[in-house]
């Protein structure tokens, strides 16, 4: 299957950090999507990029395709308590999505 | 605003019984998913579905796995023998097809955590 490496594996951040967030592939992707996944409960939809180049915020996410197509970042500004999760990059085909193994995010108050 | 909802949410079986999962998909979407999570890894991809058969399974998709939709509403995922290893959170997800905004989306449901003893 397509391997996407997401990096870092795990972060503690102090509240108020800006958070960055990476993956990459040796497959192209026609979409990047983000996702965080808190605990017991199914990914939730983030932000969707669909074209090479593409910069989208969602409030303090921001998130950009880049223009190889084969990597992503996402930031969070000025991250606050509710921040905490898990965040899956996932890269998109014409069938499927891969994901990534995972972003843990941790803030200390 | 609509969603996907997965029956049970946790299923405790025995090795070797028979575990069939089920989804409701978003009632206009038309690509269906079934995803797994074993605790503390990652989403990984088991088969996706449209027009009533399969489009594209994984490697962990193998002949102990079956899905169905057996009517107009419902998608489901049969594990037939189940052992330890299929212990994992079942993810099923639905898109809408065509037109490059609603392609790449995924929404998926809370999970049925399958526990097998």
């Amino acid at each position: 299957g397509q391997q996407l490496n997401q990096s870092p594996q795990s972060m503690f951040i102090q509240e108020g950090e800006d958070v960055s967030m990476n993956c990459t592939s040796s497959s192209i992707f026609n979409t990047w999507l983000w996702y965080k996944q808190e605990p017991g409960e199914g990914p939730v939809l983030l932000i969707a990029l669909y074209k090479a180049g593409e910069l989208t915020s969602n409030g303090r996410l921001t998130a950009q395709f880049g223009i190889t197509r084969k990597d992503s970042f996402l930031n969070i500004s000025a991250s606050i308590p509710s921040d905490v999760g898990i965040y899956f990059c996932a890269g998109g085909g014409i069938y499927k999505l891969s994901f990534g193994a995972g972003t843990t995010v941790t803030v200390r108050a | 605003e609509p969603e996907v909802t997965q029956t049970p949410s946790h299923q405790v079986t025995q090795m070797g019984q028979e575990v069939i999962l089920r989804c409701v998909p978003i009632s206009n979407h038309l690509y269906f998913y079934w995803y797994r999570q074993i605790l503390g890894q990652k989403v990984e991809f088991l088969v996706s579905f449209y027009n009533n058969e399969i489009s594209e399974k994984s490697e962990i998709f193998d002949d102990q796995f079956s899905v169905e939709r057996p009517d107009g509403s419902n998608f489901t995922l049969k594990i037939r023998s189940t052992k330890l290893e299929d212990s994992a959170m079942y993810f099923c997800a639905s898109r809408l097809a065509g037109g490059p905004v609603q392609a790449g989306e995924l929404f998926f449901g809370e999970g049925s955590r399958l526990t097998v003893l």
